[in-house]
């Protein structure tokens, strides 16, 4: 197909990690992405992955990408309640992004 | 910082209405992209432009133009406003200079349709 696809909902305790995960369907995508959405505004990124690369840190972020089964995640440690937000996977196609359909991240007290 | 603005953060309008949304974006971009977020269905592209006078239409155009007639400006104009336009519409920006192609979106305007 030609959809990015992720898992609608996630809910993890605070202070554990939190796993979400996407394939996307283009092999030629030259950057993938994860943006954040809090309620009420407009999507920011967060991260991005060039092709080429397998792993991304960046402080409590640790992006994953598997080229050939063409799955990108994102991992949060020690997840907070600030954490609560719509996460969207993304990949470049051409001039545009395509986006998954976001993942609701929920944290439990 | 990038800094891509939307004109109004809530808009209630009657069917039948012209509505225009503004985005203004300070960051030079070529690119700019008009989504609307509606829940369970992620952002649908609307239009996008890449330049001055530039316009393609994206997945869903219907119910909507668009007119780009400064670099830093781009509008979305539901010419007639019908409930089903009732939505959350996202304007993002970004340039083919940046490698990273990322888009840069604006707080969203939210729009009621009644």
């Amino acid at each position: 197909g030609e959809d990015v696809e992720q898992s609608l909902f996630l809910s993890v305790r605070e202070g554990d990690s939190s796993v979400i995960n996407c394939t996307y369907t283009d092999s030629s995508s030259t950057y993938l992405y994860w943006y954040k959405q809090e309620p009420g505004a407009g999507l920011q990124l967060l991260t991005y992955i060039f092709s080429n690369m397998d792993m991304k840190q960046d402080q409590r972020l640790t992006v994953l990408l598997n080229k050939k089964d063409k799955h990108l995640s994102l991992r949060i440690a020690d997840t907070q309640t600030g954490d609560s937000a719509i996460y969207f996977c993304a990949e470049s196609r051409d001039d545009k992004i395509i986006f998954g359909k976001g993942t609701r991240l929920h944290i439990l007290p | 910082d990038v800094k891509v603005t939307q004109s109004s953060r809530y808009l209630v309008k009657r069917t039948g209405e012209k509505v225009f949304l503004e985005c203004v974006q300070d960051m030079d971009h070529e690119n700019m992209f008009w989504y609307r977020q509606d829940p369970g269905l992620g952002l649908r592209l609307i239009y996008f432009s890449y330049d001055v006078k530039m316009k393609e239409k994206g997945d869903i155009p219907e119910g909507y133009s668009v007119s780009r007639e400064k670099k830093e400006r781009f509008s979305l104009i539901l010419e007639s406003a019908s409930t089903n336009q009732t939505s959350m519409y996202l304007c993002a920006s970004s340039s083919p200079r940046v490698a990273k192609n990322i888009q840069y979106f604006g707080a969203g305007t939210r729009l009621s349709v009644l």
